[in-house]
């Protein structure tokens, strides 16, 4: 089965609001990546933390990680409607080898 | 290339027929990934390269499905007599290396249809 969780699987918020979207995962990791989607695209790659890290910010974004808890969040502030986007977690594994969870659809309404 | 570059971006096939999907990784990026997203949801891993040498095989099916990263070419993904399961975008990525710190980097995919 796939490693990465997310949760919520839909998300709708309004401009300028937070989004937080949260991912669980079963085995130890190297590192753990979050992706967006845009509809029928490509990945592209947000945000890395590596599993000796707690916390990372990038602009708007925040991600934590709680190796005990196998688990990470990414928060989104002060959100966009070009924020709409699915958003995946990947937790990587040997051979930085990335398991994803289903996603998490945000839609932000202007 | 400073990007993941895929192609084609659609391939449709009819059932039973070849098709194979080619990736050129970032220049200098010695791991290359197969992914497949079947109807917008989860990634599902099939294949890593390092440099021309298969790295991780776990997630490729064992039939009808090939992979290869030849010295100076793109790499490809083979898949012999197409099944309509087979219908998703394929998708490859590149890193640098495969230690803890690296990010992997994605193409835009190839949409493949199977009819």
């Amino acid at each position: 089965s796939q490693q990465g969780e997310e949760d919520p699987q839909a998300l709708s918020i309004q401009e300028g609001e937070n989004a937080t979207m949260n991912c669980s995962y079963k085995t130890s990791i190297n590192n753990l990546q979050w992706y967006r989607q845009n509809s029928g695209r490509g990945l592209v790659h947000l945000i890395l933390i590596r599993s000796n890290e707690r916390e990372k910010h990038s602009g708007r974004l925040r991600v934590t990680l709680d190796t005990s808890k196998k688990s990470s969040s990414l928060l989104i502030t002060a959100s966009r409607a070009a924020d709409t986007a699915s958003y995946f977690c990947a937790p990587a594994l040997y051979g930085n080898k990335l398991v994803f969870g289903a996603g998490t659809i945000l839609r932000v309404k202007s | 290339g400073e990007e993941v570059a895929q192609t084609p971006k659609h391939l449709v096939r009819g059932e039973g027929q070849k098709a194979k999907l080619y990736c050129a990784p970032i220049k200098g990026h010695s791991y290359v990934f197969w992914y497949q997203q079947v109807l917008k949801n989860e990634f599902k891993f099939l294949i890593s390269f390092q440099n021309e040498n298969v790295f991780d095989e776990t997630g490729m099916p064992k039939e009808r499905f090939s992979a290869k990263c030849l010295p100076n070419s793109p790499c490809s993904l083979e898949i012999q007599a197409t099944k309509l399961e087979d219908s998703a975008v394929y998708f490859c990525a590149s890193s640098a290396d495969s230690t803890g710190g690296t990010e992997a980097f994605f193409g835009q995919g190839t949409r493949l249809t199977v009819v």
